[in-house]
């Protein structure tokens, strides 16, 4: 098993809709989790972090985390084709205080016009 | 405010032969840690500087082998490279005095070509 699972996609989307990406982890002791984005040929951007069980907002962003199902998701409203990149999920895990993050595979979302 | 920096941008090299790819942190920040990011797959933790000492290590072999620098700067030096080792190698960048918790910082990047 994995330590962090994504699927992988690619999640097509229509322009104005929504995106639900979705990431399990394996650490249950986790406590900190990060969304990042990475647009083809270039270094992961921070989108979102969460630490604590329930909704985050940031714009046309919402972070969810489920620590009991031991699951995270990145829900993009109002989608727009500049969202169309891999959505990376990243854990800290358990065991680590050095800022270690372990990451999924990543989602690539499409977002079409 | 000098995000991370990272170079060179591009590297192509031959099986066998050695390369060094640097990496300056963001102002402010001292720890440094290294990933492999593999062409279709998520970054991969290679090893966390901090005052000039590894202080953890991914699971990569020792031809896999770093530096910090006193300005908080590093280097990482992969011997012996095999075709797997072409990548993106990434820097990433935080604040030791932060909670481990706390957002890093990525740089642009290395992309290593191993022919």
């Amino acid at each position: 098993q994995k330590e962090v699972e994504q699927n992988s996609g690619p999640l097509s989307v229509p322009e104005g809709a929504i995106a639900s990406l979705n990431c399990t982890y394996s650490d249950r002791g986790s406590q900190s989790f990060f969304w990042y984005r990475q647009y083809s040929g270039k270094s992961p951007e921070l989108i979102m972090f969460i630490y604590s069980n329930g909704d985050k907002e940031d714009g046309r962003f919402t972070a969810q985390l489920n620590k009991a199902s031991q699951y995270v998701s990145l829900l993009i409203r109002d989608s727009q084709p500049s969202d169309s990149a891999t959505y990376l999920c990243a854990v800290n895990p358990s065991t680590d205080s050095w800022g270690k993050l372990q990451f999924g595979a990543g989602t690539q979302v499409v977002v079409t016009p | 405010d000098a995000g991370v920096t990272q170079s060179p941008t591009h590297l192509i090299k031959t099986r066998g032969q050695q390369v060094t790819l640097r990496c300056s942190p963001k102002s402010g920040h001292d720890t440094v840690s290294w990933y492999q990011q593999a062409l279709g797959q998520g970054p991969q933790f290679i090893f966390q500087y901090y005052e000039e000492e590894e202080r953890q290590r991914g699971n990569f072999p020792d031809r896999f082998s770093g530096h910090q620098f006193p300005n908080y700067s590093s280097e990482l030096n992969v011997n012996a490279l095999l075709l797997g080792d072409s990548a993106l190698y990434l820097c990433a960048s935080r604040r030791y005095a932060t909670l481990a918790r706390e957002t890093q910082y990525f740089g642009p990047g290395t992309r290593l070509l191993v022919l």
